[in-house]
């Protein structure tokens, strides 16, 4: 039972270049998060997946896209990465409703020069 | 909009004294609060959560007690570790609807020395 899994763990981008970052869960959980970590600001949310087949935009949706490829999968994407989107991009999942804990992957430090 | 409010870090302490970082939020309806730790180089992961107003959660010998009428979250713990160095971040999630959204604080470090 791996909870939840990101990949890449580390990348570097240049201006301009598009990278996926990939998440799994194995918990059978329907809502899905991702989030960016910014020094002194917390975590935002970015987009997130309340169910299979949907998806909606958070606080920061802008210069992102994202998937819900199945259950398990929410990938991601940088179109055309920028130096503002340099930061730890955590992914979480959790049960559906707002009472339930989200269980959180171990992050993605990404750099854009 | 919704938000939570943390307390300025670090917060440094010697082993054995009373951790207490604040935590306030502004929202609408009734909320659900936690509070989630993150260890050096890992994710997030949850430490305690209260659902209803006066509620207490409590887990590892740390507490926060839902208080509406000064719409607070404060965490306590009577007695810190070395091991309790983290970073604590306290959340919201607006009750209704079926998403999970969680509202972060800014998040406030706490730094324990033996």
């Amino acid at each position: 039972n791996a909870g939840v899994t990101q990949t890449p763990k580390f990348q570097v981008l240049k201006t301009g270049q598009s990278m996926t970052l990939q998440c799994a869960q194995d918990m059978n959980h329907n809502s899905m998060y991702w989030y960016r970590q910014d020094p002194g600001m917390g975590l935002r949310l970015i987009y997130y997946s309340a169910s299979e087949g949907t998806t909606d935009k958070g606080e920061v949706p802008n210069g992102y896209n994202v998937s819900r490829l199945n259950k398990r999968e929410f990938s991601l994407r940088l179109e055309s990465a920028a130096p503002s989107q340099t930061s730890v991009y955590f992914c979480a999942s959790s049960l559906a409703g707002p009472y339930n804990e989200q269980f959180f992957g171990p992050g993605t430090r990404l750099t854009v020069l | 909009g919704d938000s939570v409010t943390q307390m300025e870090g670090p917060v440094t302490l010697s082993e054995e004294a009373f951790l207490t970082i604040n935590c306030t939020y502004t929202a609408t309806g009734y909320p659900s609060l936690f509070w989630y730790v993150q260890y050096p180089g890992e994710g997030l992961q949850l430490l305690l959560k209260a659902t209803k107003a006066d509620d207490k959660g409590s887990n590892k010998g740390f507490e926060a007690t839902y208080r509406k009428e000064t719409t607070s979250f404060h965490l306590e713990k009577g007695s810190v570790q070395v091991s309790d160095s983290a970073v604590y971040f306290c959340a919201l999630s607006r009750s209704g609807g079926n998403t999970g959204k969680l509202i972060f604080g800014q998040g406030t470090t706490s730094q324990v020395k033996p």
